[in-house]
């Protein structure tokens, strides 16, 4: 099986702030990575998808990037939205597998 | 506009069963794969099953083989899973998610549905 590392687990920022999370593969997996947003009691939502894809709908302020295997979501200005737990997800062969979130919280 | 609603959950015993259900509406059901994704309380994702627009290949976690079967009635709009010899560590939100991709598997979630909790306890 394929495991996603993710880090940091949590992180405390400001409004404005530039934030990065990093998420590691145990083996090549090409650009097949995608990343979600949760907030509490909600369904995660698709935010990038095969690395560097934006979904639809989703502010231009969330960009991603992959070097290796290694892979980066990026939020250019955070806002006050965008307070949440965010994973990865490998969907590049089953059992498809989920990074252990990082924890975005206000500073 | 794309829905997906969960229904299905509740208490069980260890050893019990338990079907879920998802009904879909807002788009061609038939198109896309569809999945089972849960989440313990306070943990991650974690994906459970998977199975593509004409059933044709089914895949599922090692932790749920065996005793969790995925199936979709097109006709219905709705997927299932039927959970058998459930056990404590099964207990979690299960979500139903649609694949990205209309026609082709990408293994990538654009809708779920709002989850049904399903607990395992004596």
């Amino acid at each position: 099986d394929i495991q996603m590392t993710q880090s940091p687990s949590s992180l405390s920022a400001s409004v404005g702030d530039r934030v990065t999370i990093t998420c590691r593969a145990s083996q090549s997996i090409t650009y097949y990575l995608n990343w979600y947003q949760q907030k509490p009691g909600k369904a995660p939502k698709l935010l990038i998808y095969t690395a560097s894809s934006l979904q639809s709908g989703v502010p231009s302020r969330f960009s991603g990037s992959e070097s290796g295997t290694d892979f980066t979501l990026t939020i250019s200005s955070l806002q006050p939205d965008d307070f949440a737990t965010y994973y990865c997800q490998q969907s590049y062969s089953t059992p498809l597998t989920f990074g252990g979130g990082t924890k975005v919280e206000i500073k | 506009e794309v829905q997906l609603v969960e229904s299905g959950g509740g208490l069980v015993k260890p050893g019990g069963s338990l079907r879920l259900s998802c009904a879909a509406s807002g788009f061609t059901f038939s198109n896309y794969a569809m999945n089972w994704v849960r989440q313990a309380p306070g943990k991650g994702l974690e994906w459970v099953s998977s199975i593509s627009s004409s059933s044709s290949y089914i895949y599922y976690a090692d932790s749920v083989k065996g005793r969790f079967t995925i199936s979709r009635d097109n006709s219905k709009n709705s997927l299932s899973l039927q959970m058998n010899s459930l056990r404590a560590e099964d207990t979690a939100v299960y979500y139903c998610a649609r694949d990205w991709g209309s026609g082709a598997t990408t293994g990538y979630f654009d809708y779920w549905g709002q989850g049904t909790l399903v607990t395992v306890s004596s």
